[in-house]
């Protein structure tokens, strides 16, 4: 069963401020890191990965940072908008490449 | 059509009913999987098909049963469930079963009582 009180660490930002959100990563061997972002009532949406042998990845409005050396993962949010809210998953592949596990996620809220 | 269609998007069941979950993709995706989701938890894998034959089993109960009767549909029967199965179902497709992009649907919210 669950644990009473049981609650989703928590980031509440200003709009338009930047968002920073932190995973731990366990496995070295993963191929992918990757970042999704579940809305309330919906499925996990994509938002962007990165390979092991890269640091940083850009894409529009976000980027990873990749630290292997202290197994960290982080996504930066620039100018966070409502929309923005939501709970944020880290994931990375297995030793095979063949599935996805998720990490504990992180709830955004976004003050107007 | 880029969407991900799961139905019921809610179910009630009673310990001894026989139910099923339906997930459809029209994307062409080769790869189909099945998560379980408690509140406030990451999603937890459970059966993966690639090509419509199953390719990955995360050690699930046999209560619960998969089946892809083609390269568009994902099943998955439930028979004789507990409480504690009670949970968020996720159905998602990728176009192969290594690309790190998949395509949730929206969920069954299953309750069983």
């Amino acid at each position: 069963g669950e644990s009473v009180g049981l609650h989703l660490p928590t980031l509440s930002v200003q709009e338009g401020d930047n968002s920073i959100i932190n995973c731990a990563y366990s496995n070295s061997a993963s191929d992918y890191f990757i970042w999704y972002k579940q809305e309330s009532g919906k499925g996990p949406q994509f938002i962007i990965d990165i390979r092991s042998n890269m640091d940083k990845r850009q894409g529009q409005r976000v980027t990873v940072l990749l630290n292997k050396t202290v197994k960290h993962l982080s996504l930066q949010i620039a100018a966070t908008q409502p929309g923005d809210s939501a709970v944020y998953f880290c994931a990375e592949t297995n030793n095979a490449g063949n599935m996805l596990t998720f990490g504990g996620g992180t709830r955004l809220m976004v003050k107007p | 059509d880029t969407e991900v269609t799961q139905t019921p998007k809610h179910l009630v069941m009673g310990m001894t009913n026989k139910k099923s979950l339906k997930c459809e993709q029209h994307m062409g995706h080769r790869a189909m999987y099945w998560y379980k989701q408690k509140a406030k938890k990451p999603p937890e894998l459970m059966f993966v098909y690639s090509y419509e034959k199953l390719s990955i089993n995360e050690s699930v109960p046999s209560r619960f049963s998969p089946e892809c009767p083609n390269s568009s549909l994902l099943n998955l029967h439930l028979h004789a469930l507990q409480p504690e199965d009670s949970a968020l179902y996720l159905c998602a497709s990728s176009p192969q079963i290594m690309n790190t992009e998949a395509f949730f649907g929206q969920g069954t919210r299953l309750t069983v009582v």
